[in-house]
């Protein structure tokens, strides 16, 4: 157990709807990561922010935003949902902001859009 | 940007020895890491080699060369739980480098 909890575990929405997923990062970590992951693809970075201030966007959608609060939590929300957005979507904590603070990932949420 | 390659598949019978190779391309360098994923897992930390070497942890062991942008992980002892992804990901964009940007991740499917 990586100590980072992800909530819901699963998720069956239909096109152009929004929904939020939620994480909460290991006692201690600062850093939260959000990561895409598709069928049989790689993790696509997606932003991260630490101690409640973005500090590294990749290839976010203009549909998708995420922030963190201040107890450390954060939040993704998507919205007008695509069929394409159909994946397994995971959030990492870290300990602090360097280069070589490991990543410690939640169980992730598999969101299905029909 | 950045870019990794990896090989996508390896397959290696128990008890062997298997090296996954990561060439990488980057603006700003700082450091390699991997990390093993079994289907439909979260991701787990196995290494970083921020300077030239051998890291060694147990039977996991990851090397890495800046001057060739290219790093292994190596993997000795090959039991049946190793099968699963593995990734090597990398820090550094020009845009910041706290970006951790992964592989498309190496299945390694180890056979009895």
């Amino acid at each position: 157990d990586s100590g980072v909890t992800q909530t819901p575990k699963h998720l069956i929405t239909a096109t152009g709807q929004r929904v939020t997923l939620r994480c909460s990062p290991r006692s201690g970590d600062l850093s939260v990561y959000w990561y895409q992951q598709s069928l049989d693809q790689g993790l696509q970075f997606l932003i991260q922010y630490y101690n409640g201030e973005e500090r590294a966007k990749g290839n976010i959608l203009e549909r998708f935003s995420a922030q963190q609060f201040p107890d450390l939590h954060s939040e993704l929300n998507l919205s007008s949902l695509e069929l394409g957005d159909s994946a397994l979507y995971f959030c990492a904590s870290s300990v602090g902001d360097s280069y070589n603070s490991p990543l410690h990932f939640g169980n992730g949420t598999r969101l299905t859009v029909t | 940007g950045q870019s990794l390659e990896q090989p996508s598949e390896v397959t290696a019978v128990e008890g062997a020895i298997v090296q996954i190779n990561c060439t990488y391309q980057t603006s700003g360098f700082y450091g390699l890491s991997w990390y093993q994923q079994h289907d439909g897992g979260a991701p787990t930390f196995l290494s970083y080699n921020g300077l030239d070497g051998l890291e060694e942890t147990g039977r996991f062991s990851s090397f890495l060369s800046r001057s060739d942008s290219y790093g292994y992980l190596l993997l000795q002892e090959l039991q049946m739980k190793d099968s699963a992804s593995y990734f090597c990901a990398v820090r550094g964009n020009p845009g910041s480098a706290r970006q951790l940007t992964f592989g498309s991740g190496t299945q390694l499917t180890v056979l009895p």
